[in-house]
């Protein structure tokens, strides 16, 4: 199985900060690789998708970058609605598996 | 618009079974891949199985190999999760979801709004 790793875990970061989210594969996975933003008591939604190509209607103060092992989830300019916990996602095998999660607060 | 609507959770004994269901609408069923994902409480999210657009191909996590199947209805656009023998570590909230692109890779967009099943003596 490929393990996906996140840092950090949790982050406390104010409006307008930029955040940057960590997402480390334990085997090369190319840019298979998607973000989600998660609310509480919410359904997942899908933000990042290719590792890079943001989905439609995501605004443009994310981003992500990164290929083979190590990622990036940069939130620019953090806004009160971005408060919530972001997870990757690796795509590249069967079995798919998910990042442990970080948790973004207000500081 | 695309929507995913789960039911079927609830609270049940561990060693017994429970079936999920998933009605879809706003998409072509018949052209999509479908997943569910689990999240236990206070936990991460957690990748179960899927079953191709023609129900041909399934997927299973290790964790719930042999005891979970998967199929779909492609009359009534229905997706369902027959879990057998329960275990405590089952618990979780069971969402539904669908690939975002027809053939494409397995990112999941959207989701249903998830049932709930708890597994309790």
């Amino acid at each position: 199985d490929v393990q996906m790793t996140q840092s950090p875990s949790s982050v406390s970061a104010s409006i307008g900060d930029r955040v940057t989210i960590t997402c480390r594969a334990s085997q090369g996975i190319r840019t298979s690789l998607a973000w989600y933003q998660q609310k509480p008591g919410k359904a997942p939604k899908l933000l990042i998708y290719s590792a890079s190509t943001l989905q439609t209607g995501v605004p443009s103060r994310f981003s992500g970058s990164g290929s083979g092992t190590d990622f990036t989830l940069t939130i620019s300019n953090l806004q009160p609605e971005d408060f919530a916990t972001y997870y990757c996602q690796q795509a590249n095998t069967f079995l798919l598996t998910f990042g442990g999660g970080t948790k973004v607060e207000i500081k | 618009q695309v929507q995913l609507v789960e039911s079927g959770g609830g609270v049940v004994q561990p060693g017994r079974s429970l079936r999920l269901s998933c009605a879809a609408s706003g998409f072509t069923f018949s052209s999509y891949g479908m997943h569910w994902v689990r999240q236990a409480p206070g936990k991460g999210l957690e990748w179960v199985a899927f079953i191709s657009y023609d129900g041909r191909v399934e997927y299973f996590a290790d964790s719930v190999k042999g005891r979970f199947a998967i199929s779909r209805d492609g009359f009534n656009n229905m997706v369902y999760l027959q879990m057998n023998s329960l275990r405590p570590e089952d618990t979780a909230t069971y969402y539904c979801t669908k690939i975002r692109d027809s053939f494409g890779y397995n990112w999941f967009d959207p989701w249903g709004q998830g049932t709930l099943v708890t597994v309790f003596s």
